[in-house]
Formats: C-alpha cells, sequence, structure tokens
C-alpha cells in the first residue's frame, strides 16, 4: 500500500530551466510535507517543507505547492543548477493528529542536470 | 556537534551473525528514529524513540530486530541471525519535540551487506 507516491522515476532538466517534481498521497491524515534530497551513499537531506495549512512555502529557489484537495504537491526549482542533480524523496507525516513525526516516504525521482 | 552520526558506515557480515549500528542524533534532539531503505525505493519506518521511550515499532521489525535508546542519547539497532534480506542502508534520524511541524535530520547511514 503505496501511501506516497512519486510516479516519474527519473527527469532530465536543462541548467537554468525550472525542475517540477512530482508527488501524489492517499493518506488524508497526512498535513506535513517534506522534500529531502539524496546523494549516492549519503543520508536524505532536509529541503523544504509545508503544512496542510499552506498551499505554497518557499526557500530560495525551492518551492512548494500544496494541493490537498486533489491530494498533491510539488516541487519547483528555478534556476536549476547541475549541483541540484540527486534523487528527490517526497515524505509525509501526521504529526497534527497523532503528534507522530514518523515519515512515510515516496520512491523518489531522480533529477538530472543537463550542463 | 554538526549532526546526527552512524558508525559504521558498512558492515559485511556472514548469513547467521548479529550485527549492532550506532547512531548518535543532534545533541539537544529527543526524538530518534530509525528507518531502512532498499534499492530503488525509499526510506522505510522501522521504529522511532521519545528520549528513552520506544513508542513505536513497525511490522517490518521482525523479532531480530532490536533497538535501544538508554539514558535518551545515542541509539542501537541489533540483527541478530542475519538473513540475505536484511541487506539495507539503515538510517537514523532525530528531530527536536516541541512546536508542530519539525523536521527530522539524517544520518549517512550503515549499509549492511549479507553474504
Amino acid at each position: 500500500d503505496q501511501q506516497v507516491k512519486q510516479n516519474s522515476p527519473s527527469l532530465s532538466v536543462q541548467e537554468g530551466r525550472i525542475s517540477i517534481l512530482n508527488c501524489d498521497y492517499t493518506n488524508s491524515m497526512f498535513d506535513y510535507f517534506l522534500w529531502y534530497k539524496k546523494y549516492p551513499a549519503e543520508g536524505p537531506t532536509f529541503l523544504i517543507s509545508i503544512s496542510s495549512i499552506k498551499d505554497k512555502n518557499e526557500d530560495g529557489r525551492f518551492t512548494v505547492f500544496l494541493n490537498k484537495s486533489a491530494k498533491h504537491l510539488s516541487l519547483h526549482i528555478v534556476p536549476s543548477q547541475p549541483g541540484d542533480s540527486a534523487v528527490y524523496f517526497c515524505a509525509a507525516s501526521a504529526q497534527r493528529n497523532f503528534g507522530n513525526e514518523k515519515l512515510t516516504f515516496g520512491t523518489g525521482t531522480r533529477l538530472t542536470i543537463i550542463p | 556537534d554538526t549532526g546526527v552520526s552512524q558508525d559504521p558506515r558498512h558492515k559485511i557480515t556472514k548469513r547467521g551473525q548479529n550485527v549492532t549500528f550506532r547512531c548518535d542524533p543532534i545533541s539537544e534532539h529527543n526524538r530518534l528514529y530509525w528507518y531502512r531503505q532498499t534499492l530503488g525505493q525509499g526510506p522505510e519506518f522501522l521504529t522511532y524513540f521519545q528520549n528513552e521511550a520506544q513508542l513505536e515499532k513497525s511490522r517490518l521489525l521482525s523479532d531480530r530486530f532490536s533497538a535501544e535508546r538508554p539514558k535518551g542519547s545515542f541509539s542501537t539497532l541489533e540483527i541478530q541471525r542475519t538473513e540475505q534480506g536484511d541487506s539495507a542502508m539503515y538510517l537514523c534520524a532525530s528531530s527536536l519535540l516541541g512546536g508542530l511541524n519539525t523536521e527530522a535530520f539524517f544520518g549517512q547511514g550503515t549499509r549492511l551487506t549479507v553474504v
């Protein structure tokens, strides 16, 4: 039962253009969403998060959008840089209702930025 | 203290042997999580602690797995009678219980190979 889905295993984007990574979830109890970036042989690094009370959160080149009615979120990176090449994981938790920060992850999207 | 530290980074063991991994969280963090990641998948939740209390265990955590967090500081994850299916990256994360919506910070992981 995949509660968090990232349907694109890979994505290639030209340097300087916008990268858009998508994530869908099925559990309506999820109220906090995070994006993590992962390089090979390293642990995931926190990138940006959004609470279910918001529909947008920005941090520099990174913006996360949340559409609760569609149970969909997306991560926009603009402009894309070669150092952004990594695997990106979408994760969700049910903090507000259960006070539990346990994360449920998607399967990841490998982003490759083409110079 | 610069982050979550895990030891060892790599472990190769023969099937049937016991292994133990250690995690040192960020010093002020009172929540500590263990996750497991296999190839092509996102991290999967195993268990978590709040201070020294183990509050939840996943169904993935069979009887051969045991985790401890004595004194609410570092944690150990032991796998007894290892099987080839235990081969994976074992990730530790920590977070600070306080207000809602707090992100977890991950260590670099321990890569276990069972031969």
